[in-house]
């Protein structure tokens, strides 16, 4: 059964850099997209980006100018930074393993990380 | 980016009730479509992908539709576990994009 734990700061100051870590537990780490998911208080979930094992990585559009994701292998985790955060990043973030299938070409998250509240104000 | 909408935004139905929620895409996304059942202060969990496959350990009460642009999850008896929001999200093309939520709850 596949685990994910996260951790990062959870209060930030506008500007700062916002940086979380999850860790995957219980299951293979190759073979899969490692995705992060914000969701802003009462409002609705929004794609980050993902990773792979191999380090390849995919960016929301709206977010790429600011957002990093990398991997430790090593370790099975992957880590996000948002840098320059204001409070429009206010938010809960969700790390979750991306499935997908090659042949069928189909995708889907599961599971996800319990999600961890990052607050900015200053 | 492919635009998700879901219709209603929220509902309010009984224990036993069938309740249908529908998530419209902005283009053909063929059957790349999931859903999801979120609970207050709870990360969202998958309930079915590719449009109709459910999840498995997921009860067979919740069932999903659609091919192209249209798509509809059921719930053919609803139960007081279910009152949560349920959210589409569309697999067809990077970036991933999520409908805004169907908020169920009591009456």
């Amino acid at each position: 059964q596949v685990q994910l734990q996260q951790w990062g700061a959870g209060l930030l100051k506008p500007s700062e850099t916002l940086s979380l870590t999850c860790a995957v537990y219980g299951g293979s780490f190759s073979g899969y997209y490692w995705s992060w998911v914000r969701q802003p208080p009462g409002k609705g979930l929004e794609w980050i980006g993902e990773i792979n094992h191999s380090g390849s990585t995919n960016y929301n559009p709206s977010l790429k100018s600011r957002v990093t994701i990398s991997v430790d292998t090593s370790k099975n985790q992957f880590s996000l930074k948002l840098n320059s955060v204001t409070a429009a990043d206010t938010a809960v973030y969700y790390c979750a393993r991306g499935v997908f299938q090659l042949v069928s070409r189909l995708f889907w998250f599961d599971p996800w990380g319990q999600g961890t509240l990052v607050t900015v104000s200053s | 980016d492919i635009q998700m909408t879901q219709s209603p935004s929220s509902l309010s139905a009984s224990v036993g009730d069938r309740v249908t929620i529908t998530c419209r895409a902005s283009q053909t996304i063929s059957s790349y479509l999931n859903w999801y059942q979120q609970k207050p202060g709870k990360a969202p969990k998958l309930l079915i992908y590719a449009a109709s496959s459910l999840q498995g350990g997921v009860p067979s009460k919740f069932s999903g539709s659609g091919s192209g642009t249209d798509f509809t999850l059921t719930i053919s008896s609803l139960q007081p576990e279910d009152f949560a929001t349920y959210y589409c999200q569309q697999s067809y093309s990077t970036s991933w994009t999520f409908g805004q939520g169907t908020k169920v709850e009591i009456k």
